[in-house]
């Protein structure tokens, strides 16, 4: 089946830093989504990107679909101690409904 | 707010003793998941259901087994709980007929403890 790797697998960065994640595809994806998720709670989304080439910011957060459709990255600019968790990357196939997931990028911010 | 919630929240069984998770949603999406998820790990896909049918995964234990009585409900029955049965369990839907702008949309999830 499809994998994804997502990278790096954890981060430990001081406040107000920049941050940058990826993930990586052997094969495409028709759309790609990051999720954050706190300790013990469910994973929420954060940016959904439907087209390659596509870049869409949420707040702090901007998110990229690759040109080949295989790759994606998401950056946080200026951290704040509450963006601490894990970040997922997921790709989707269109008419499938199922996500394969990274493995996650355990992010720790620093105040 | 529309949502998905699953219950309990947290759920303590014994070694082998049947056990049933609950999902319900007010999204009235088409597409309902089960994710098992260990330990900081990624979500692992147990299966799901679209409308009335059932997409279980290829190594998907036949201890685990769903029902979906209507729209809004799911349950995750796990017939013999084992040790390594541990986990967080994620219910997801996602949204009908547009499958190709579809994210999922994660409950809180249920902590399952095996004693």
């Amino acid at each position: 089946g499809q994998q994804l790797n997502q990278s790096p697998q954890s981060m430990f960065i001081q406040e107000g830093e920049d941050v940058s994640m990826n993930c990586t595809s052997s094969s495409i994806f028709n759309t790609w989504l990051w999720y954050k998720q706190d300790p013990g709670e469910g994973p929420v989304l954060l940016i959904a990107l439907y087209k390659a080439g596509e870049l869409t910011s949420n707040g702090r957060l901007t998110a990229q679909f690759g040109i080949t459709r295989k790759d994606s990255f998401l950056n946080i600019s200026a951290s704040i101690p509450s963006d601490v968790g894990i970040y997922f990357c997921a790709g989707q196939l269109a008419g499938t409904g199922k996500s394969t997931f990274g493995d996650g990028t355990t992010l720790t911010v620093k105040p | 707010d529309a949502m998905v919630i699953q219950n309990p929240r947290y759920q303590v069984t014994q070694f082998g003793k049947p056990v049933t998770l609950s999902c319900s949603q007010t999204l009235n999406h088409n597409v309902m998941y089960w994710y098992q998820q260990k330990s900081s790990q990624a979500p692992k896909l147990l299966f799901h259901y679209y409308d009335k049918d059932f997409n279980n995964e290829a190594d998907t234990p036949d201890n685990f087994q769903s029902r979906r009585p209507n729209t809004s409900f799911c349950f995750l029955d796990i017939r013999s709980p084992g040790l390594g049965d541990a986990a967080m369990y994620l219910c997801a839907t996602s949204s009908p007929g547009t499958m190709k702008k579809s994210p999922l949309h994660f409950g809180n999830g249920t902590r399952l403890t095996v004693t």
